[in-house]
């Protein structure tokens, strides 16, 4: 596609069921990142794949977080068992390689709500 | 020290003004910079790379400091749609790490 394509771009659950998001990266791009930004914060660094390699799962919050990468393109972020403070804007990006000299692009993110 | 620092503002600057925002990075083994310009529920957009020489983008010239280890962005002739808030963005070896930002205020 033309660009990053993330759905749903608005979800609102409930505390303690589990949700996931989507992410299709631009066709061509090996690497693939999750952000979250809270209301007021900055940008905040989740997990990040490039092409086969294992994925850089440093930034993850805790242990309900996965996320997987399927062949190479389309990304899905699971959080499980999901609390308020997970209520965000989850963001992804996808880069041309594994060094960002070129910077990201953005998907337009996922708004995230747990009540 | 934190990875990426900036002064949070608002900026409040009159239409045509001259302004410049100011970032500094803790880890000197960065490798690329850039700022991003982020508008209100919008992601992130890639505004320019920062070299170390300096480079200009028609009203907008970044320059890097590595010695100093800061990065400075200057808006010449402000318009009202540069209102935004704008990221400085520190890459590493694999990821980018963002700066809380600095917003801009532009009015009549």
């Amino acid at each position: 596609g033309a660009g990053v394509s993330q759905s749903p771009s608005n979800k609102v659950t409930e505390k303690g069921k589990d949700v996931e998001l989507r992410c299709d990266p631009i066709s061509g791009h090996t690497a693939l990142y999750w952000y979250r930004q809270s209301l007021g914060q900055g940008l905040e660094f989740l997990i990040y794949f490039q092409g086969n390699s294992a994925p850089d799962k440093s930034g993850l919050p805790s242990d309900r977080f996965s996320a997987e990468r399927t062949g190479g393109s389309v990304s899905t972020l699971t959080i499980q068992r999901t609390q308020q403070e997970d209520s965000a804007v989850y963001l992804c990006a996808s880069s041309l390689g594994a060094v960002p000299n070129y910077g990201y692009t953005f998907g337009s993110g996922t708004r995230l709500t747990v009540v | 020290r934190k990875e990426v620092e900036q002064d949070p503002g608002p900026f409040n600057v009159p239409e045509g003004a001259t302004v410049a925002f100011n970032c500094t990075y803790s880890n000197s083994a960065s490798q690329s910079f850039f700022w991003y310009r982020q508008d209100c529920r919008k992601e992130p957009k890639l505004l320019m790379s920062v070299y170390s020489s300096g480079n200009e983008d028609g009203r907008f010239t970044a320059q890097l400091n590595r010695a100093s280890q800061y990065i400075s962005l200057l808006i010449r002739d402000s318009k009202l749609s540069d209102s935004a808030t704008y990221l400085c963005v520190v890459a590493g070896y694999s990821t980018l790490t963002f700066g809380k930002g600095t917003m801009l205020l532009v009015s009549p």
